[in-house]
């Protein structure tokens, strides 16, 4: 799976919207973007995933650039429960048997 | 909603001895894994599960380690002879099939933190 880069840590004010980045340069055409958080050691928790086109739940908001080397998770207005360690994975989709591989992630502070 | 759960939610375990770890994973779902996260490091991927055998382990997943689905709801990780080095929050997930064939997103249980001393 390629490898996935992204800031150690952020801040975002409450009410506002947090748009966390990752770069996926060596991405390919058959890998997702995932994304997960983990709220202070529980498990990790869903959020999306894309594959090329921007997708967008009831969560967050996933864009993911044209050339897909890079997205960005919008969580369109931060609150102090979305406080959590944020992870962008890269995996192949079509095979459940495949691992998730969780890098450092990027540790979000929302602040009042 | 349906979520994945995790007993016990603490384990402590002298070094040596066998300890079991249970999940009921959401009940649709056929896909089974174990993760498990040293206290301040990654979460980091031990096996994954289906039709009743091992899909793909990692290199931590050693002769230690093994994993069952004794009925139709239980998923159990087993470690045979614990050692200082297993202690860690160990988070089972679970995925589909029907729906989103491509993509198998994992819903993981709260965890259960294993201590050994």
């Amino acid at each position: 799976d390629a490898k996935t880069t992204q800031p150690p840590s952020m801040d975002c004010a409450e009410g506002r919207a947090a748009n966390l980045p990752c770069n996926h340069s060596t991405i390919s055409g058959n890998e997702y973007v995932y994304w997960y958080r983990q709220i202070h050691s529980q498990g990790p928790q869903y959020i999306i995933h894309g594959l090329k086109n921007n997708e967008t739940n009831e969560m967050a908001s996933l864009i993911i650039t044209e050339d897909r080397k890079s997205s960005t998770l919008i969580l369109p207005h931060a609150t102090l429960r979305d406080t959590a360690v944020y992870y962008c994975i890269v995996r192949v989709g079509g095979n459940a048997g495949n691992m998730l591989t969780f890098g450092g992630g990027t540790r979000l502070m929302v602040k009042p | 909603e349906p979520e994945v759960t995790q007993t016990p939610s603490h384990q402590v375990t002298q070094m040596g001895q066998e300890v079991i770890l249970r999940c009921v994973p959401i009940s649709n779902h056929l896909y089974f894994y174990w993760y498990r996260q040293i206290l301040g490091q990654k979460v980091e991927f031990l096996v994954s599960f289906y039709n009743n055998e091992i899909s793909e382990k990692s290199e931590i997943f050693d002769d230690q380690f093994s994993v069952e689905r004794p009925d139709g709801s239980n998923f159990t990780l087993k470690i045979r002879s614990t050692k200082l080095e297993d202690s860690a929050m160990y988070f089972c997930a679970s995925s589909d099939e029907q729906g989103r064939i491509w993509t198998y997103e994992q819903y993981f249980g709260p965890g259960t933190r294993l201590t050994v001393t």
